[in-house]
């Protein structure tokens, strides 16, 4: 059953701490995403990649890091330097890029306190 | 280059049709659809190429005007699962980047 798992679904964190969130898909999309959702706000890129071990910024890549080892995994760092990062975040991934639909995993609820 | 979206908000009765407006300030390559529901992620509906066309199922529809760089998502005889956030994507000529629209809450009421 193919598709893009994204865990946890809830994480809550302290100011100051580093989080990852977790990315995976099975569909062998060669591009994944990661987006910001804020309440009652669109999505915001924070960060893409077309290709393993290659990746660029979004708009909003401020206070974020990614990586791209393996073609399955994209993983999401929100560090310290991130001002506001409680947000809904997503990851979708595509087959390529413009004439592809974007497939989304379920997201992950960041909370900071 | 975030693509505007018009109207911010729409309130329908079931069976009223409805349209979305998508417009970017650059010209395009693509054009997706998406519908979010609360709390979920969002779910694609169609995609639309340069060369203007349009697409349809069931009774959701879309249109690309190249030349307008914008785009319209019509939705007849709305249904109550029809509530929730659309969303246009867009993808410009120049560039690989994908930008989403700034959203349209559509709540369809018995």
């Amino acid at each position: 059953d193919g598709g893009i798992t994204q865990s946890p679904k809830y994480l809550f964190r302290k100011e100051g701490q580093n989080v990852t969130l977790s990315c995976e898909q099975n569909l062998n999309h060669d591009a994944m995403y990661w987006y910001r959702q804020d309440p009652g706000q669109g999505l915001r890129l924070i960060y893409y990649s077309q290709i393993v071990n290659d990746f660029q910024k979004g708009d909003i890549a401020e206070g974020y890091s990614v990586s791209r080892e393996k073609k399955e995994s994209f993983p999401l760092t929100v560090t310290s330097a991130q001002k506001n990062p409680t947000a809904f975040y997503l990851c979708a991934s595509s087959a390529g890029t413009g004439e592809y639909e974007q497939y989304f995993g379920p997201g992950t609820r960041l909370t900071v306190t | 280059q975030q693509p505007v979206q018009s109207p911010q908000a729409v309130i329908l009765r079931e069976g009223e049709d409805a349209v979305i407006n998508c417009s970017s300030s650059k010209a395009l390559y693509s054009v997706h659809w998406y519908r979010q529901k609360h709390g979920e992620a969002p779910v694609f509906l169609m995609i639309l190429l340069k060369g203007g066309e349009q697409k349809g199922h069931d009774k959701i529809s879309a249109s690309f005007n190249e030349k307008k760089q914008q785009s319209s998502l019509y939705l007849t005889a709305s249904q109550l699962s029809y509530s929730g956030t659309y969303f246009c994507g867009t993808e410009a000529n120049t560039g690989n980047q994908f930008y989403f629209g700034t959203g349209t809450s559509l709540t369809v009421i018995p």
